[in-house]
């Protein structure tokens, strides 16, 4: 069974701290997805990163960077110098390769919030 | 309008009415989705629609009813609800491009149902 965990409920950091958002996955496709969405309080989600399986690559965009370890089944997602614009709800989703429904396994999100 | 738009934004509602959510996309994307988030709880899909045809029932009961009658629109009829389907109804689109596992979402704000 696919699963997605996020055990991070709540992280409250000071503004320019940085801050780690823990994702760890499983599933049993050798192929798949990884996703990072972020719902600020307007509700929306907002994709972030989309990475696939064969590719371990760290990436970074901006003050975003993405941790990707298959060894350890882990997606993490760092910010840099955070910002009260950072403070929202961060989600990790899975998706199996052929997954014909598009069907996205959500973690449960860690709710982040930067205070000035 | 762009991107994808959620009516009503929110709504209450008694446990014997009869209302409709609606979604409209202005993405051009080929399919659309119906997710369920509630408080404490992962994201849940409930239904996809790719090219209007419903791909995916995520075992939802059938007080919810989908109807999709264009790609551009989705609609979840709801009858005879619970208390325990209040919850953020939040509609997504996507482009199907043969790898739906690699489909990026793009979510409505969301429709925040209560029910008495």
């Amino acid at each position: 069974a696919q699963k997605v965990t996020q055990a991070q409920t709540e992280i409250s950091v000071v503004e320019k701290e940085d801050v780690t958002l823990d994702c760890v996955y499983e599933t049993r496709d050798t192929t798949y997805y990884l996703f990072w969405y972020k719902q600020p309080p307007s509700g929306e989600l907002v994709f972030l990163i989309r990475r696939n399986s064969f590719d371990e690559q760290n990436e970074i965009s901006g003050r975003y960077s993405w941790n990707f370890q298959k060894s350890t089944s882990s997606f993490n997602f760092t910010i840099t110098a955070s910002q009260v614009v950072d403070s929202a709800v961060y989600f990790c989703a899975l998706s199996e390769w052929y997954n014909q429904g598009g069907k996205l396994i959500f973690g449960q999100g860690t709710e982040l919030s930067v205070k000035p | 309008e762009t991107g994808v738009t959620q009516t009503p934004r929110h709504l209450v509602m008694g446990m014997t009415n009869k209302k409709s959510l609606k979604c409209e996309q202005h993405l051009g994307h080929n399919a659309m989705y119906w997710y369920k988030q509630s408080a404490k709880k992962p994201l849940e899909l409930m239904f996809v629609y790719n090219f209007k045809e419903q791909t995916e029932n995520n075992s939802v009961p059938s007080r919810f009813s989908p109807e999709c009658p264009n790609s551009s629109h989705l609609f979840l009829h709801l009858h005879t609800l619970q208390p325990e389907d209040s919850a953020l109804y939040l509609c997504a689109s996507s482009q199907d491009g043969g790898t739906a596992g690699a489909n990026v979402l793009t979510f409505g704000a969301g429709s925040r149902l209560t029910v008495l």
